[in-house]
């Protein structure tokens, strides 16, 4: 297994539901990040995390909730989602907060 | 208000002629620049990047160009072949201090015409 890998790659769910989805990268990269992609829209920077520790959170709604246990791994707990929630959720890695990020295949969310 | 602008949401371009994909930013405090290209059902991959201290960077059939003054950069492909369609993103950053996040825009269809 290699880069950044993303699950589950698709997603619907209810407004009441509560899923996860989970990044994982072997690139032994430091830093993680969460993405939200609606369409026709640039990617929205959500949260970031640097050796485990967030150090980004773009005024993201409370029913995201990060967790990063370690470098290598990234979720995204998810509950009590709005329709306008519905988009294609991105996981990116990098060694740095600086360097270049590479991405994974993403989640594509759908919310009932 | 968005930092990083592409404003063609599309183009499209022959088999072999030259694709000229443009970005523009607001914020002159960026300093280092990337593109991205994404596939159907895949995530960005990183395909060139450019520091402020150059105005061109070239690898390969891409070449990207810097305009600091007019906070202009663009990509371009040549020759453009059938594999190179895809949503071409830019992105920018600021490399020091506590914004060292990219800022993207909102992305290019480029489809190449065999």
């Amino acid at each position: 297994e290699t880069g950044v890998t993303q699950t589950p790659r698709h997603l619907v769910m209810g407004m009441t539901n509560k899923k996860s989805l989970k990044c994982e990268q072997h690139l032994g990269h430091n830093a993680m990040y969460w993405y939200k992609q609606s369409a026709k829209k640039p990617l929205e920077l959500m949260f970031v995390y640097n050796f485990k520790e967030q150090t980004e959170n773009n005024s993201v709604p409370s029913r995201f909730s990060p967790e990063c246990p370690n470098s290598s791994h990234l979720f995204l707990h998810l509950h009590t989602l709005q329709p306008e929630d519905s988009a294609l959720y991105l996981c990116a890695s990098s060694a740095r907060p600086a360097d270049t990020q590479y991405f994974g295949p993403g989640t594509r969310l759908t919310v009932l | 208000d968005q930092q990083v602008k592409q404003n063609s949401p599309s183009l499209s371009v022959q088999e072999g002629r030259i694709s000229i994909l443009n970005c523009d930013y607001t914020n002159s405090m960026f300093d280092y620049f990337l593109w991205y290209k994404k596939y159907p059902a895949e995530g960005p991959t990183f395909l060139i990047s450019i520091s402020s201290i150059k105005d061109k960077n070239e690898d390969g059939r891409f070449t990207v160009f810097l305009n600091k003054s007019a906070k202009h950069l663009s990509l371009h492909i040549v020759p453009s072949q059938p594999g190179d369609s895809a949503v071409y993103f830019c992105a920018a950053r600021i490399s020091s201090g506590s914004a060292r996040q990219l800022t993207f825009g909102s992305g290019t269809q480029l489809t190449v015409l065999p």
